[in-house]
């Protein structure tokens, strides 16, 4: 079975530019969560969508959107970019009976 | 606010000693807890869980211990392989609450031949 897949891989962007990161499950997981990972505050929970809809969200502002398709392939956007945002974005799926799979990651430096 | 904690960044063990990774939570309602290696390059992989009620996990040569009422968990790896040696994640969640995972900072695990 495939793991989960992120793309791209690494991405450069400059401030006030907006990106769109992909994330592909695990075939047959319908949720998909998205976190930051940044060296001094580690995992953050961004959102996470089920069956297309957002389940859970976290602590972050309206910049940061996603969205999820009937196939469960995830979207996250962030539009108006900041240097702070800066960071290793991963995506992890599941299903409803087991853990979550992570992703390899994005890694998106913004200048 | 950080309400999953690991407050050492790293640790070095000697190959076939034990480590002992540990993990503190301020939020009582937390009941399910995990922990997560990572490999540089690579996302996390799933390692250990345990649920509140229980305060032991084994599998193989990893155990998890949780102390609810000092809201602190902890990883023992034994005997320790240079293979461990990667980056562990602690992090706890609510029963019910979907996939909303609060992850602790990390704990560099070196393990020394």
């Amino acid at each position: 079975k495939a793991g989960v897949t992120q793309t791209p891989r690494y991405l450069i962007k400059t401030r006030g530019q907006q990106v769109t990161l992909s994330c592909s499950p695990i075939s047959g997981h319908r949720s998909v969560s998205w976190y930051q990972q940044t060296p001094g505050q580690g995992l953050q929970f961004l959102f996470e969508y089920f069956s297309e809809t957002q389940r859970n969200k976290g602590n972050f502002p309206g910049r940061f959107s996603g969205r999820q398709f009937s196939n469960s392939r995830s979207e996250m956007n962030v539009s108006t970019l900041e240097l702070g945002d800066s960071a290793l974005y991963l995506c992890a799926s599941s299903s409803l009976t087991s853990e979550q799979f992570f992703g390899p990651g994005t890694r998106l430096t913004v200048l | 606010d950080q309400q999953v904690k690991q407050n050492s960044p790293s640790l070095s063990v000697q190959e076939g000693r034990i480590s002992i990774l540990n993990c503190d939570y301020t939020n009582s309602m937390f009941d399910y807890f995990l922990w997560y290696k990572k490999y540089p390059a690579e996302g996390p992989t799933f390692l250990i869980s345990i649920s509140s009620i229980k305060d032991k996990n084994e599998d193989g040569r990893f155990t998890v211990f949780l102390n609810k009422s000092a809201k602190h968990l902890s990883l023992h790896i034994v005997p320790s392989q240079p293979g461990d040696s990667a980056v562990y994640f602690c992090a706890a969640s609510r029963f019910g609450t979907g996939n909303q995972f609060y992850f602790g900072t990390g704990t560099s695990l070196t393990v020394i031949p």
